[in-house]
Protein backbone atom coordinates (compact mmCIF):
# COMPACT_ATOMS: atom_id res chain seq x y z
CA UNK A 1 0.00 0.00 0.00
CA UNK A 2 1.27 3.44 -0.84
CA UNK A 3 2.38 5.82 2.12
CA UNK A 4 1.84 8.98 0.76
CA UNK A 5 -1.05 10.64 -1.14
CA UNK A 6 -1.09 13.43 -2.62
CA UNK A 7 -3.34 16.01 -2.89
CA UNK A 8 -5.55 17.22 -5.78
CA UNK A 9 -4.47 14.98 -8.52
CA UNK A 10 -4.25 17.33 -10.90
CA UNK A 11 -3.62 21.20 -11.08
CA UNK A 12 -3.48 23.77 -13.81
CA UNK A 13 -2.54 27.58 -13.77
CA UNK A 14 -1.17 30.22 -15.35
CA UNK A 15 2.08 31.04 -15.61
CA UNK A 16 3.62 33.36 -12.64
CA UNK A 17 1.12 32.00 -9.86
CA UNK A 18 2.10 29.91 -7.29
CA UNK A 19 1.51 26.29 -6.76
CA UNK A 20 0.87 24.38 -4.06
CA UNK A 21 0.78 20.07 -3.52
CA UNK A 22 0.04 18.39 -0.49
CA UNK A 23 0.96 15.05 0.87
CA UNK A 24 -0.55 13.02 3.46
CA UNK A 25 0.85 10.07 4.57
CA UNK A 26 0.18 7.52 7.21
CA UNK A 27 2.31 6.36 9.58
CA UNK A 28 5.56 7.88 11.38
CA UNK A 29 8.41 8.79 8.97
CA UNK A 30 12.27 9.60 9.47
CA UNK A 31 12.10 11.24 6.36
CA UNK A 32 10.42 12.96 3.41
CA UNK A 33 11.21 13.73 -0.05
CA UNK A 34 9.57 15.19 -3.22
CA UNK A 35 10.42 14.44 -6.57
CA UNK A 36 9.69 15.39 -10.31
CA UNK A 37 8.76 13.69 -13.36
CA UNK A 38 8.58 15.27 -16.78
CA UNK A 39 6.76 13.07 -19.25
CA UNK A 40 8.38 10.33 -20.46
CA UNK A 41 11.26 11.08 -18.03
CA UNK A 42 12.74 9.29 -14.51
CA UNK A 43 11.86 11.00 -11.44
CA UNK A 44 14.07 13.75 -10.12
CA UNK A 45 14.65 14.18 -6.72
CA UNK A 46 13.79 18.05 -5.81
CA UNK A 47 14.20 18.34 -2.16
CA UNK A 48 14.85 16.21 1.27
CA UNK A 49 13.39 17.44 4.56
CA UNK A 50 13.56 15.27 7.97
CA UNK A 51 11.12 14.84 10.18
CA UNK A 52 12.49 17.05 12.75
CA UNK A 53 12.49 20.01 9.91
CA UNK A 54 9.50 22.36 9.45
CA UNK A 55 10.34 24.12 6.90
CA UNK A 56 12.95 23.90 3.74
CA UNK A 57 13.61 26.26 0.92
CA UNK A 58 15.34 25.12 -2.60
CA UNK A 59 15.54 28.16 -5.26
CA UNK A 60 11.67 28.87 -6.02
CA UNK A 61 10.68 25.33 -4.28
CA UNK A 62 8.88 25.38 -0.39
CA UNK A 63 8.36 22.31 1.32
CA UNK A 64 6.52 21.93 4.88
CA UNK A 65 6.07 19.28 7.03
CA UNK A 66 3.59 19.08 9.39
CA UNK A 67 4.38 15.66 11.62
CA UNK A 68 1.22 16.04 13.87
CA UNK A 69 -1.09 16.25 10.87
CA UNK A 70 1.26 13.55 8.66
CA UNK A 71 1.13 16.09 6.25
CA UNK A 72 3.54 18.00 3.77
CA UNK A 73 3.41 20.68 1.24
CA UNK A 74 5.01 21.49 -1.59
CA UNK A 75 5.11 25.04 -2.93
CA UNK A 76 6.59 25.96 -6.29
CA UNK A 77 6.45 30.09 -6.97
CA UNK A 78 6.36 32.01 -9.85
CA UNK A 79 5.76 29.02 -11.90
CA UNK A 80 7.03 28.45 -15.29
CA UNK A 81 5.58 26.33 -18.32
CA UNK A 82 8.56 24.50 -17.89
CA UNK A 83 7.34 23.58 -14.55
CA UNK A 84 5.03 21.24 -15.68
CA UNK A 85 5.46 18.22 -14.84
CA UNK A 86 4.10 15.68 -12.19
CA UNK A 87 4.81 15.93 -8.31
CA UNK A 88 5.40 12.90 -6.25
CA UNK A 89 5.91 12.70 -2.70
CA UNK A 90 7.90 9.78 -0.90
CA UNK A 91 8.09 9.00 2.74
CA UNK A 92 10.49 7.04 4.58
CA UNK A 93 8.66 5.57 7.29
CA UNK A 94 9.74 4.61 10.63
CA UNK A 95 10.60 0.84 10.62
CA UNK A 96 10.95 0.05 6.86
CA UNK A 97 14.32 -1.41 5.54
CA UNK A 98 15.39 1.53 3.47
CA UNK A 99 13.07 1.93 1.13
CA UNK A 100 10.97 5.13 -0.20
CA UNK A 101 7.38 4.51 -0.87
CA UNK A 102 5.95 7.13 -3.42
CA UNK A 103 2.54 8.14 -3.57
CA UNK A 104 0.28 8.62 -7.20
CA UNK A 105 1.41 12.12 -7.59
CA UNK A 106 -0.35 15.87 -8.41
CA UNK A 107 0.16 16.46 -12.29
CA UNK A 108 1.01 19.97 -12.66
CA UNK A 109 0.45 22.08 -15.98
CA UNK A 110 1.23 25.56 -16.58
CA UNK A 111 -0.44 27.71 -18.79
CA UNK A 112 1.60 29.61 -20.77
CA UNK B 1 28.22 11.19 -15.88
CA UNK B 2 25.79 9.03 -16.58
CA UNK B 3 23.97 8.11 -13.72
CA UNK B 4 21.79 5.79 -13.83
CA UNK B 5 21.33 3.84 -16.63
CA UNK B 6 18.48 1.54 -18.20
CA UNK B 7 18.00 -0.95 -21.08
CA UNK B 8 16.31 -1.18 -22.96
CA UNK B 9 14.18 1.54 -23.38
CA UNK B 10 11.19 -0.10 -24.98
CA UNK B 11 9.89 -4.10 -25.32
CA UNK B 12 6.97 -5.87 -26.77
CA UNK B 13 6.87 -9.52 -25.61
CA UNK B 14 4.91 -12.08 -26.29
CA UNK B 15 2.78 -13.78 -23.22
CA UNK B 16 5.31 -16.48 -21.68
CA UNK B 17 8.44 -14.91 -22.86
CA UNK B 18 11.27 -13.98 -20.86
CA UNK B 19 13.64 -11.01 -20.76
CA UNK B 20 16.00 -9.12 -18.70
CA UNK B 21 15.74 -5.42 -17.69
CA UNK B 22 19.67 -3.88 -17.10
CA UNK B 23 20.11 -1.37 -14.96
CA UNK B 24 23.55 0.23 -14.18
CA UNK B 25 24.96 2.69 -12.77
CA UNK B 26 28.22 4.82 -12.31
CA UNK B 27 28.01 6.65 -8.72
CA UNK B 28 29.25 4.11 -6.49
CA UNK B 29 25.78 3.93 -4.88
CA UNK B 30 25.44 0.81 -2.72
CA UNK B 31 21.59 0.82 -2.75
CA UNK B 32 19.65 0.08 -5.86
CA UNK B 33 15.90 -0.64 -6.59
CA UNK B 34 13.40 -1.52 -9.44
CA UNK B 35 10.04 0.21 -9.24
CA UNK B 36 7.03 -0.27 -11.98
CA UNK B 37 4.93 2.41 -12.87
CA UNK B 38 1.08 2.30 -13.77
CA UNK B 39 -1.75 5.22 -14.09
CA UNK B 40 -2.99 5.98 -11.75
CA UNK B 41 -0.92 3.65 -8.94
CA UNK B 42 2.65 5.91 -8.89
CA UNK B 43 5.87 3.83 -8.44
CA UNK B 44 5.52 0.33 -6.40
CA UNK B 45 8.58 -1.38 -5.25
CA UNK B 46 9.30 -4.58 -7.04
CA UNK B 47 13.03 -5.96 -5.61
CA UNK B 48 16.04 -3.88 -3.64
CA UNK B 49 19.50 -4.23 -2.92
CA UNK B 50 21.51 -3.29 0.09
CA UNK B 51 24.73 -4.10 -1.73
CA UNK B 52 26.58 -6.20 -3.94
CA UNK B 53 25.30 -10.35 -3.95
CA UNK B 54 22.09 -8.89 -1.74
CA UNK B 55 18.38 -8.60 -2.68
CA UNK B 56 15.26 -8.40 -1.16
CA UNK B 57 11.49 -8.50 -2.03
CA UNK B 58 9.75 -5.30 -2.39
CA UNK B 59 6.01 -5.08 -2.29
CA UNK B 60 5.32 -6.63 -5.75
CA UNK B 61 7.57 -9.61 -6.20
CA UNK B 62 5.95 -12.07 -7.88
CA UNK B 63 6.89 -12.83 -11.17
CA UNK B 64 10.30 -11.18 -10.81
CA UNK B 65 13.51 -12.12 -10.09
CA UNK B 66 16.93 -10.08 -9.67
CA UNK B 67 20.68 -10.41 -9.68
CA UNK B 68 22.97 -7.69 -8.41
CA UNK B 69 26.49 -9.78 -8.89
CA UNK B 70 28.48 -6.42 -9.82
CA UNK B 71 28.30 -3.31 -7.57
CA UNK B 72 27.04 -0.85 -10.54
CA UNK B 73 24.83 -3.76 -11.79
CA UNK B 74 20.98 -4.31 -10.92
CA UNK B 75 18.97 -6.68 -13.53
CA UNK B 76 15.36 -7.53 -13.46
CA UNK B 77 14.44 -10.34 -14.78
CA UNK B 78 11.02 -11.51 -16.23
CA UNK B 79 10.43 -15.72 -16.64
CA UNK B 80 7.16 -15.62 -18.23
CA UNK B 81 5.62 -12.55 -18.80
CA UNK B 82 2.18 -12.08 -18.04
CA UNK B 83 -0.07 -8.96 -19.51
CA UNK B 84 -0.26 -7.98 -15.69
CA UNK B 85 3.48 -6.87 -16.04
CA UNK B 86 2.59 -4.76 -18.94
CA UNK B 87 4.05 -1.39 -17.15
CA UNK B 88 6.91 1.36 -16.93
CA UNK B 89 9.61 0.14 -15.13
CA UNK B 90 12.50 2.41 -13.58
CA UNK B 91 15.47 1.70 -11.55
CA UNK B 92 17.20 3.53 -8.97
CA UNK B 93 20.35 4.23 -6.84
CA UNK B 94 20.89 6.05 -3.71
CA UNK B 95 24.25 6.34 -1.67
CA UNK B 96 22.77 5.77 1.74
CA UNK B 97 20.00 3.43 3.34
CA UNK B 98 16.80 4.30 4.66
CA UNK B 99 16.16 7.18 2.38
CA UNK B 100 18.56 9.54 4.09
CA UNK B 101 19.45 10.40 0.16
CA UNK B 102 17.65 10.95 -2.82
CA UNK B 103 17.23 8.33 -5.51
CA UNK B 104 18.91 9.06 -8.54
CA UNK B 105 16.46 7.47 -11.37
CA UNK B 106 17.03 5.96 -14.37
CA UNK B 107 15.03 7.15 -17.93
CA UNK B 108 12.78 4.09 -17.31
CA UNK B 109 11.95 1.24 -19.63
CA UNK B 110 8.28 0.72 -21.11
CA UNK B 111 7.27 -3.30 -21.76
CA UNK B 112 4.30 -3.66 -23.25
CA UNK B 113 3.29 -7.56 -22.84
CA UNK B 114 0.98 -9.01 -25.52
Amino acid sequence: SQQGEEDPQALSIQEGENATMNCSYKTSINNLQWYRQNSGRGLVHLILIRSNEREKHSGRLRVTLDTSKKSSSLLITASRAADTASYFCATDYSGSARQLTFGSGTQLTVLP
Amino acid sequence: NAGVTQTPKFRVLKTGQSMTLLCAQDMNHEYMYWYRQDPGMGLRLIHYSVGEGTTAKGEVPDGYNVSRLKKQNFLLGLESAAPSQTSVYFCASSYGARGDYGYTFGSGTRLTVV
